[in-house]
């Protein structure tokens, strides 16, 4: 399979509290990016991680990549009411496919 | 910041009607793709597209489906005779390099509705 899985599939939280969100997938990497979607919009890129890189930070987010577990794990801390959206993991194979391609994401709602 | 656009942002058409899906990707960008989704599914994608040719496609993307870059800027998605299931947000996306490599930029998508 070229996608990852996203886990959970939802996942409901109240505002100011983390939100972890997970991406398994089956063979080698070059990379994994993550991408959020707000209701009926277009992808919105957060972050890419390299496969020799094991975390990496953007403002409240958080990534960490483990490739002997073939997993990543988004992390957004203390969320807000604004952060509800689906999510999105997207890697890139070592196989040299060109193209993004999209699991069924995690939507996060978070309760103010 | 520099964005894709696509127009329109929603287009209703008749059954069996030819519609063009608009994009104007990012001037300096070279891969452009399309992608849909359809109401409550998972984003599909469509459609990869670099100097000028179709360098991957996907099942979806039958002989009903053909993109064009017409001109130095704009990117399209024809629909030759639509069908119900084509029903579907449609989205175009460009990247400096070969999308998985690196972030790509999606436009806001244009809302296909099949009557």
């Amino acid at each position: 399979s070229q996608q990852g899985e996203e886990d959970p599939q939802a996942l409901s939280i109240q505002e100011g509290e983390n939100a972890t969100m997970n991406c398994s997938y089956k063979t080698s990497i070059n990379n994994l990016q993550w991408y959020r979607q707000n209701s009926g919009r277009g992808l919105v890129h957060l972050i890419l991680i390299r496969s020799n890189e094991r975390e990496k930070h953007s403002g409240r987010l958080r990534v960490t990549l483990d490739t002997s577990k073939k997993s990543s794990s988004l992390l957004i801390t203390a969320s807000r009411a604004a952060d509800t959206a689906s999510y999105f993991c997207a890697p890139s194979f070592s196989g040299g496919y060109n193209k993004l391609i999209f699991g069924a994401g995690t939507r996060l709602a978070v309760h103010p | 910041e520099p964005e894709v656009t696509q127009t329109p942002s929603h287009q209703v058409t008749q059954m069996g009607q030819e519609v063009i899906l608009r994009c104007v990707p990012i001037s300096n960008h070279l891969y452009f793709y399309w992608y849909r989704q359809i109401l409550g599914q998972k984003v599909e994608f469509l459609v990869s597209f670099y100097n000028n040719e179709i360098s991957e496609k996907s099942e979806i993307f039958d002989d009903q489906f053909s993109v064009e870059r017409p001109d130095g800027s704009n990117f399209t998605l024809k629909i030759r005779s639509t069908k119900l299931e084509d029903s579907a947000m449609y989205f175009c996306a460009s990247s400096a390099e070969q999308g998985a490599w690196t972030e790509a930029f999606f436009g806001q998508g244009t809302r296909l509705t099949v009557v």
